[in-house]
């Protein structure tokens, strides 16, 4: 099975901060995403990536930035925190095609002070 | 917005009963997928129909998928208390990027 691990589970911060959320995924997977969930909501995807240094912006971008340098790890960047990206965040990984199932990460809960 | 939308919003059932959630969406469909989110945990894939197909099953779940009212429905037989969780459906657009689009969930209580 696809194990997906993201670097927190809690994380506190305060606004302005710049945060880092770390994923990694151990089975070669292509695809991987960020999204966050807030109540009344669901998910909403922020960006994903399909390879190595590429990345394509989701439905809710602004306000955040990824790297994927190394195909099993993709990272979620608040460049300067906001009270209202207090959220869960949940990355996930998939195979490079269609008709694939996601594969989660536990999520991490930010709250931004 | 093209985001599922999954009714009913929240959902409570005896255990051994049956529970159905249904799931709406506004365009073109390649496939839809449900997941299950047990509280404060990441999703777990339960199953995915293409939209050729117009049932799936999958042990106690069972899926169709009618893309003509663009509606899937999910029935969970003889629930049991560990079926507690937020229901999600998700869709992949048939431009083929292989992006998902969420609905807002079903949450699902079984009284034991």
């Amino acid at each position: 099975d696809v194990k997906v691990t993201q670097s927190s589970r809690y994380l506190v911060k305060r606004t302005g901060e710049k945060v880092f959320l770390e994923c990694v995924q151990d089975m070669d997977h292509e695809n991987m995403f960020w999204y966050r969930q807030d109540p009344g909501l669901g998910l909403r995807l922020i960006y994903f990536s399909y390879d190595v240094k590429m990345k394509e912006k989701g439905d809710i971008p602004e306000g955040y930035s990824v790297s994927r340098e190394k195909k099993e790890r993709f990272s979620l960047i608040l460049e300067s925190a906001s009270t209202n990206q207090t959220s869960m965040y949940l990355c996930a990984a998939a195979q490079y095609s269609s008709y694939n199932e996601q594969f989660f990460g536990p999520g991490t809960r930010l709250t931004v002070l | 917005s093209q985001q599922g939308e999954e009714d009913p919003q929240a959902l409570s059932i005896q255990e051994g009963e049956n529970a159905t959630m249904n799931c709406s969406y506004k365009t073109s469909i390649n496939n839809l997928q449900w997941y299950r989110q047990n509280s404060g945990r990441g999703l777990v894939h339960l199953i995915l129909i293409r939209s050729n197909e117009r049932e799936k099953h999958s042990g106690r779940l069972r899926v169709t998928l009618d893309t003509s009212k663009k509606s899937s429905s999910l029935l969970i037989t003889a629930s049991r208390a560990a079926d507690t969780a937020s229901y999600f459906c998700a869709t992949e657009f048939n431009f083929g990027n292989e992006k998902l689009t969420f609905g807002t969930g079903t949450r699902l209580t079984i009284i034991p």
